[in-house]
């Protein structure tokens, strides 16, 4: 099955600062990379997604990148505010197949005002 | 447009009983995932439905069963709970197919505590 790993476990950015997480997948299968935000006590909620048919996307302040060949990709926040400071969740999974949603372990993000 | 909706939100049980949790979709969605949530093993699928038939499923126990009715809402059933069933349970649903989409919205989750 699919196996997401994703880096770092934790990190730590100044305000207006750029935070930059990155997840690997194994399964050259997957075309659909999700990623969630979930603060305390919430469902993850869907920040931003790509398919594997695009290399980069963004919206706002938030961009994703996806390298097929190496089997990776990237969230980047860019301007970071304190509202920012969340669990952030990668995820992939075989579009229009298979809905089951491989995560990664998660990278907790804080904001220093 | 409402979001994906659970009940309850907070649930304890003690082991051996049993626990049926529900999910409403967003309206329209016809798929509902459910995955299970925990500090040690992270977000993990446990089974997904669609038009009332399971189409995908996780690798959990077959104590872990779910069902999904016409109006696409959705319950799952944990029976002969275990201590290591203590867990967040989010659903999530997806809109139609149609373009490939399998965009997934979770709701709130409900935390499940087994004493």
């Amino acid at each position: 099955g699919e196996n997401v790993e994703q880096h770092p476990s934790t990190l730590s950015v100044q305000e207006g600062d750029s935070a930059v997480i990155k997840c690997t997948y194994s399964d050259s299968a997957s075309n659909y990379f999700p990623w969630y935000k979930q603060e305390l006590g919430k469902g993850p909620q869907l920040i931003i997604d790509i398919r594997s048919n695009v290399g980069e996307k963004k919206d706002q302040r938030i961009a994703v990148t996806l390298n097929k060949t190496a089997k990776h990709f990237s969230l980047h926040i860019t301007e970071t505010q304190p509202e920012d400071s969340a669990v952030y969740f990668c995820a992939a999974s075989r579009a229009s197949n298979d809905y089951k949603l491989s995560f990664g372990a998660g990278t907790t993000v804080t904001v220093r005002a | 447009k409402a979001g994906v909706t659970q009940t309850p939100r907070y649930l304890i049980k003690t082991r051996g009983q049993q626990v049926t949790l529900s999910c409403s979709p967003i309206s329209g969605h016809r798929s509902v995932s459910w995955y299970q949530q925990t500090p040690g093993q992270g977000l993990q699928f446990l089974f997904e439905y669609f038009s009332e038939t399971q189409r995908n499923k996780g690798n959990f126990p077959g104590r872990f069963s779910g069902r999904q009715f016409s109006n696409s809402r959705s319950e799952m059933n944990v029976s002969t709970l275990e201590l290591g069933d203590s867990a967040l349970y989010l659903c999530a649903s997806s809109p139609p197919l149609a373009g490939g989409t399998d965009t997934q919205y979770f709701g709130p989750g409900t935390r499940l505590t087994v004493l």
